[in-house]
């Protein structure tokens, strides 16, 4: 079975500062991995997934992050955080030889002060 | 070029009753999924239509079920509503059934 940590509710930072929402995985197979944010009363929007090759992936708004393969982790990262950053972030694994179900974490919310 | 749509957007049922809710994938995809998301947590996969038939299926036991047209378009059936049921549902189309899904915006369900 395929499953999710996000040990982190809430993360806070300042706007300006690097910002890390934290995630590890366990599956049996290759993971595919996904990062998604949500705003209020909104779908999940895609930021960035990691299929294979580089451990460094680059996505949306100037979102990164870095695929861990012996540490089982797959931490979003953001080198300066905007107030509008602040969301609900949920990562996603899927295990290559499980078809193509999503199995989320329980989500991180990140704030951002000003 | 439209995302993902989902309707209604809202949703109110009674205990026992039976709701039907809808989604059509975003242009130039075919393949559906549905999830659920209770109110704090993640969103839970439910199951997945591909070529008009479920692919794959989640925990969730067989009161609910699903349909996808022609059209690629799918409907999400719950019969027998518990109030457990009350969460957002989530629509997620992509192009075949291994890429990156994108959500729509969802369908709150509040049975009471």
């Amino acid at each position: 079975a395929q499953s999710v940590a996000q040990p982190e509710d809430q993360v806070n930072v300042a706007e300006g500062n690097p910002l890390t929402v934290k995630c590890t995985y366990s599956v049996s197979g290759n993971p595919y991995l996904f990062w998604y944010v949500q705003y209020p009363n909104r779908g999940l929007q895609f930021l960035l997934k990691y299929i294979t090759g580089d451990n460094l992936v680059k996505g949306s708004y100037g979102f990164e992050a870095e695929f861990n393969k012996s540490q089982t982790s797959f931490h979003l990262k953001k080198p300066s955080a905007l107030v509008s950053d602040s969301a609900l972030y949920f990562c996603a694994v899927r295990d290559n030889n499980a078809g193509n179900m999503l199995t989320f974490g329980g989500g991180t919310r990140l704030m951002v002060k000003p | 070029d439209a995302g993902v749509t989902q309707s209604p957007t809202h949703l109110i049922k009674t205990r026992g009753q039976q709701v039907t809710l809808r989604c059509s994938p975003k242009s130039g995809h075919d393949t559906v999924s549905w999830y659920q998301q209770a109110l704090g947590q993640g969103p839970q996969f439910i199951f997945q239509y591909y070529e008009e038939e479920e692919r794959q299926r989640g925990n969730f036991p067989d009161r609910f079920s699903g349909h996808q047209y022609p059209n690629y378009s799918s409907e999400l059936n719950v019969n027998a509503l518990l109030l457990g049921d009350s969460a957002l549902y989530l629509c997620a189309s992509s192009w075949g059934t291994v890429n990156e899904q994108f959500f729509g915006p969802g369908t709150r369900l509040t049975v009471l």
